[in-house]
């Protein structure tokens, strides 16, 4: 079955240590997103693509980048990890057909902590 | 810009209530899709339903139901019998015809007691 996979799961690193999380998907979906998770604020949009070679910035982008080199995958990376980026992490990929609901479907997510 | 409120931070019923939850979209888009999805305690992201701005019908699946209303801009969910396993927060969300970005409203989290 088609799925996506974050890894690490879980993450403890320290302020100012650059860290990647993975994201890789065999839906063969074009679009790939991050989302990060807060108390109080839902889900919020840091960078999305909508195929290789493709990146974008959304509403929380500063202090993070992505890169995307195939289909597949797309990591997320914290440059110099603050404690403001202590936080639960998504990945979502979706189809990108026109005029189709196009939903997306999410990763079980990272949970990174910054000392 | 798109924007989804969710008026009702945490609800809380018992076990068989009826319970609905609140989804209000601010769109300047004429084509547009609503989804809602399920978070429960487990962490996941599990995808319940779609709906389309040119589709108003209601959809019933079990003793879930949503009711779409484009003249108040509401996509507004109900569990019916609720039960304990429905706890989880719950969002709502939107996306325009134009880009495949999902805007999220801050979701409810419904807790289903005994």
């Amino acid at each position: 079955d088609a799925e996506i996979t974050q890894s690490p799961r879980h993450k403890i690193t320290e302020t100012g240590r650059q860290v990647t999380l993975a994201c890789h998907q065999t839906w063969n979906h074009n679009n790939m997103f991050w989302y990060r998770q807060d108390l109080g604020h839902g889900l919020r949009l840091i960078h999305y693509s909508y195929g290789v070679q493709d990146t974008n910035k959304g509403e929380v982008s500063d202090g993070y980048s992505v890169s995307r080199s195939n289909t597949e995958d797309l990591p997320l990376t914290l440059e110099s990890a603050a404690s403001s980026q202590t936080s639960v992490y998504f990945c979502a990929s979706s189809e990108s057909i026109g005029g189709g609901y196009n939903e997306q479907f999410f990763g079980p997510g990272t949970r990174l902590t910054v000392l | 810009a798109q924007k989804v409120t969710q008026a009702q931070t945490e609800i809380s019923v018992v076990e068989k209530e009826d319970v609905t939850l609140d989804c209000v979209y601010e769109t300047r888009d004429t084509t547009y899709y609503l989804f809602w999805y399920k978070q429960p305690p487990s962490g996941e992201l599990v995808f319940l339903i779609r709906r389309n701005s040119f589709d108003e019908q209601n959809e019933i699946s079990g003793r879930y139901s949503w009711n779409f209303q484009k003249s108040t801009s509401s996509f507004n969910f109900t569990i019916t019998a609720s039960q304990v396993v429905d706890s989880a927060v719950y969002f709502c969300a939107h996306r325009g015809g134009s880009n495949y970005k999902l805007t999220f409203g801050k979701g409810t989290l419904l807790t289903v007691n005994p």
